[in-house]
């Protein structure tokens, strides 16, 4: 079946450091996957942080990027300077243009130390 | 303001009980889902509607049954419960039934059974 596979957390770093967060999937029903990352901050819920539906695109938001690979099935997560704000789980999630069925990981849970 | 709400945001329920989770949302919407997330699985999908209408139901038991009163309603009835339905429980809606489009979530009903 259609899955994901995210660096499992939590996940601590210093503020200014880089982060990566892992992203890989599979994609068993879905002929043209879309690639989505998602985050949710204390007490709210998930919202949309960036997504990329072509193979080959790059997504950024909030000083994030990734990267649709299609060859490496990956749409790994990364910042280069993190603030303590930052601070949430991310969750990366595949979906299809043709079903209204959104797959998700487990989330990355992140902790930003000041 | 919230613009999907969950109530309550906690439930603790005994084994056997029946309990009804509340999902609004107030993004005018045409589709809403339920999502699941128990300790360190993924966010794992459970029913998508659309205009009312059930499209997809992922959840195998028949203990769970979304109940849609109105067009921005979607309740979560969840009967018999057993320790292992402990999980939050995440409402969300789209503007249209379609992967591509990004999902909204509500902040979550953390259930546990004891």
């Amino acid at each position: 079946g259609d899955s994901v596979t995210q660096t499992e957390g939590p996940v601590t770093v210093s503020e200014s450091e880089s982060l990566i967060i892992n992203c890989t999937y599979s994609a068993t029903s879905i002929a043209y996957p879309n690639l989505f990352w998602y985050v949710r901050y204390p007490g709210e819920g998930l919202q949309l942080l960036l997504k990329v539906i072509t193979a080959g695109q790059k997504g950024s938001s909030r000083g994030f990027e990734a990267t649709y690979n299609k060859e490496t099935t990956s749409f790994h997560l990364q910042k280069a300077s993190v603030q303590e704000s930052d601070s949430a789980v991310y969750y990366c999630a595949l979906g299809s243009s043709n079903t209204n069925k959104v797959v998700f990981g487990t989330g990355t849970r992140l902790q930003v130390l000041p | 303001d919230p613009k999907i709400i969950q109530k309550p945001k906690y439930l603790v329920a005994v084994t056997g009980s029946e309990k009804i989770l509340i999902c609004e949302q107030y993004l005018g919407h045409n589709a809403m889902y339920w999502y699941r997330q128990s300790a360190k699985k993924p966010l794992e999908f459970m029913f998508s509607y659309s205009y009312q209408k059930l499209m997809d139901n992922q959840t195998a038991s028949s203990r769970f049954q979304p109940q849609s009163s109105k067009k921005n309603h979607l309740d979560l009835q969840i009967t018999a419960l057993k320790p292992d339905d402990s999980a939050t429980y995440f409402c969300a809606s789209s503007q249209e039934g379609r992967g591509q489009n990004t999902l909204y979530f509500g902040a979550g009903t953390r259930l546990s059974v004891l």
